[in-house]
């Protein structure tokens, strides 16, 4: 089952604006939150993360939010820009695990038009 | 660079065959990961070693296994192989073996079984 969604696949922005993407999860028990940022024939590569003791964690032009009331995170990137146009993953992960996994959304497929 | 090795970078093998895709970590990360990615699917956890030892197992089927070697590096074996397990086959690796832990990701393997 997907413990992580993110319920949009696609997202178009014009360059200069606000990007919003969402993901929601449905295990309460997650408590490390991460975004990933991935370019075709690359691999993911980290982009910013929140712990769960936390509401709000900045890095540039990139901030999440997280609502742990709603189970519900989101990655604001402020002036998007053409190069931020990827496919961008949200993962979780819980201190109860004796490992350490990440479950990952399928993915939004960020395009930032000029 | 995110210093995680994956080799081959593409390989077509035939059902019923058994291949090795290879890591080498980060230098000074002692935790490996492999992820899978399926068409349209999200990464899939497959399983962590930290440290040469087995941490966390995820939908990791009977027919695959995995180790990792004194030097760290980490072999994944995908045997009697069907045309369902042709993905992107990624690895990653961290630090440290912990659950709020940022793993960095390998370019990845694309498996074709024909």
């Amino acid at each position: 089952d997907q413990q992580v969604k993110q319920n949009s696949p696609s997202l178009s922005v014009q360059e200069g604006r606000i990007s919003i993407l969402n993901c929601d999860y449905t295990n309460s028990m997650f408590d490390y939150f991460l975004w990933y940022k991935k370019y075709p024939a690359e691999g993911p590569t980290f982009l910013i993360s929140i712990s769960s003791i936390k509401d709000k964690n900045e890095d540039g032009r990139f901030t999440v939010f997280l609502n742990k009331s709603a189970k519900h995170l989101s990655l604001h990137i402020v002036p998007s820009q053409p190069g931020d146009s990827a496919v961008y993953f949200c993962a979780a992960s819980s201190n109860s695990n004796s490992g350490y996994a990440l479950n990952f959304g399928k993915g939004t497929s960020l395009l930032v038009t000029p | 660079d995110s210093g995680v090795t994956q080799t081959p970078k593409h390989l077509i093998t035939a059902t019923g065959q058994r291949v090795t895709l290879r890591c080498s970590p980060r230098s000074g990360d002692l935790s490996v990961y492999w992820y899978q990615q399926s068409l349209d699917q999200g990464l899939q956890f497959l399983i962590q070693y930290y440290n040469g030892e087995e941490r966390a197992k995820g939908n990791i089927l009977e027919r695959f296994s995995a180790q990792q070697f004194p030097d760290l590096h980490s072999e994944l074996n995908l045997s009697s192989l069907e045309l369902g397990d042709s993905a992107l086959y990624f690895c990653a690796s961290s630090v440290a073996g912990g659950w709020n832990t940022e793993a960095f990701f390998g370019q990845g393997t694309r498996l074709t079984v024909v």
